[in-house]
């Protein structure tokens, strides 16, 4: 089945906080899994992706952890800022034939200041 | 050039109207995708093309027509379209073999 399952729905962390998003999924035919941040109005911007051969990549502020055996990833955001409020989706990408991006339900996070 | 370009912003057609939207990109991507995102959603897959090629349908109605004209530019045509296929429509591109897909702004689309 092709379904990435996203929570929480809405997160709210205080700044300076760690957020964590989390994400499973069902079809081991995904190869790739990126991050996307997307601001109201605003089209999704790529943030860190991982591919399954590796558990752990970290770019600054923003770590994905990734578990293959459990079919689940996750993020994490460091020193979240208030800056960071938007609402973030993980996805995955399919390897049958032409890529394909499956999205996750969303993430709306709200850092207080 | 990472930048996926998206023309117009907003648009407001009747639902007797014929309108296009375009989408451009210069990275030399040979996959180009068109998402349709209602608000609080997650962007839905409309179409692929690969190569120029359509490549993948996800049985959208034929109202929604896309077009390929050559590697970098990507259209939707619209026509006869219904109030609730308001939303904003998202081009997307990639490259294979760099497997990052990157997103333009999108277009806010409203029917009256």
């Amino acid at each position: 089945q092709q379904q990435v399952k996203q929570s929480p729905q809405s997160l709210i962390v205080q700044k300076g906080g760690i957020s964590i998003i989390n994400c499973a999924y069902e079809n081991t035919a995904f190869d790739y899994f990126p991050w996307y941040q997307q601001f109201p109005g605003k089209g999704p911007a790529l943030l860190i992706a991982i591919r399954p051969d590796v558990s752990e990549k970290k770019e600054g502020r923003f770590t994905i952890s990734f578990n293959k055996s459990a079919k689940q990833f996750s993020l994490h955001i460091m020193d979240s800022q208030p800056g960071d409020s938007a609402t973030y989706f993980c996805a995955a990408r399919t390897t049958s034939g032409t890529y394909k991006y499956i999205f996750g339900t969303g993430t709306r996070l709200k850092v207080l200041a | 050039d990472t930048e996926v370009t998206q023309t117009p912003k907003h648009l407001v057609m009747g639902m007797t109207n014929k309108k296009s939207l375009k989408c451009e990109q210069h990275m030399g991507h040979r996959a180009m995708y068109w998402y349709k995102q209602k608000a609080k959603k997650p962007p839905e897959l409309m179409f692929v093309y690969s190569y120029e090629k359509l490549s993948i349908n996800e049985s959208v109605p034929s109202r929604f027509s896309p077009e390929c004209p050559n590697s970098s530019l990507l259209n939707l045509h619209l026509h006869a379209l219904q109030p609730e296929d308001s939303a904003l429509y998202l081009c997307a591109s990639s490259r294979g073999e760099n497997t990052e897909a990157f997103f333009g702004q999108g277009t806010r689309l409203t029917v009256v």
